[in-house]
């Protein structure tokens, strides 16, 4: 079984500020771990993603997450948060040698300020 | 190329009632899943389908089932509607079963239950 806890509804940061948002997981067996982006009235956006190798790992728009066993965690960072960051971020975990199918968190709202 | 399509975009219906929900995957994708994203939740799995075969299913009622065509269309059918299925409906659309690394996500179809 599996599980994702993101900490925090919601994060408020100003322009130009350092984005962290937290994502703890719990699974049996080494997992695949995802983050997605949801802009208001659109499907999800896969953000990054690791699944074996280099923990840390680079996606799109700046962003990039550190998978951390010994803390079963992946958290999401990225240096400069710009207003067009503002939006919802899921974490997704799935089971590398299970039927694969993920789950989500409850997600993170991004707030950027100007 | 066309990403995945999803509709109707917006949907009303009344408690009891009957609703269909049509995805069209990406050319070339033989794969499409359903979720149901309730609002302020993350999404939660509820069916994957590879060839027209049903590959996955979530912890859904019966009341949801869901059918691949030949050209690997879909459509999500929930019967006898509650309140609380009221939501976000995604699909997802990957070239393989496997559900990670290469899901793409519609645009999703807003189902409000009256």
């Amino acid at each position: 079984a599996q599980s994702v806890t993101q900490l925090g509804s919601h994060v408020s940061v100003s322009e130009g500020a350092l984005v962290l948002l937290r994502c703890n997981y719990s699974s049996s067996v080494p997992p695949y771990l995802f983050w997605y982006v949801q802009y208001p009235n659109q499907g999800l956006q896969l953000l990054l993603k690791y699944t074996t190798g280099a923990t840390l790992v680079k996606g799109i728009n700046g962003f990039e997450a550190e998978f951390k066993k010994s803390e079963t965690s992946f958290h999401l960072t990225k240096p400069s948060a710009h207003m067009s960051d503002a939006a919802e971020y899921f974490c997704a975990v799935s089971l590398s040698g299970g039927s694969y199918i993920p789950t989500f968190g409850r997600g993170t709202s991004l707030i950027v300020h100007p | 190329d066309a990403g995945v399509t999803q509709s109707p975009t917006h949907l009303i219906k009344t408690r009891g009632q009957h609703v269909t929900l049509r995805c069209s995957p990406i050319s070339g994708h033989k794969s499409v899943s359903w979720y149901q994203q309730v609002l302020g939740q993350g999404p939660q799995f509820i069916f994957q389908y590879y060839e027209k075969e049903e590959r996955g299913r979530g912890n859904f009622p019966d009341r949801f089932s869901a059918r691949q065509f030949p050209n690997y269309s879909s459509e999500l059918n929930v019967n006898a509607l509650l309140l609380g299925d009221s939501a976000l409906y995604l699909c997802a659309s990957s070239y393989r079963a496997m559900l990670i690394n290469e899901q793409f996500f519609g645009p999703g179809t807003r189902l409000t239950v009256l």
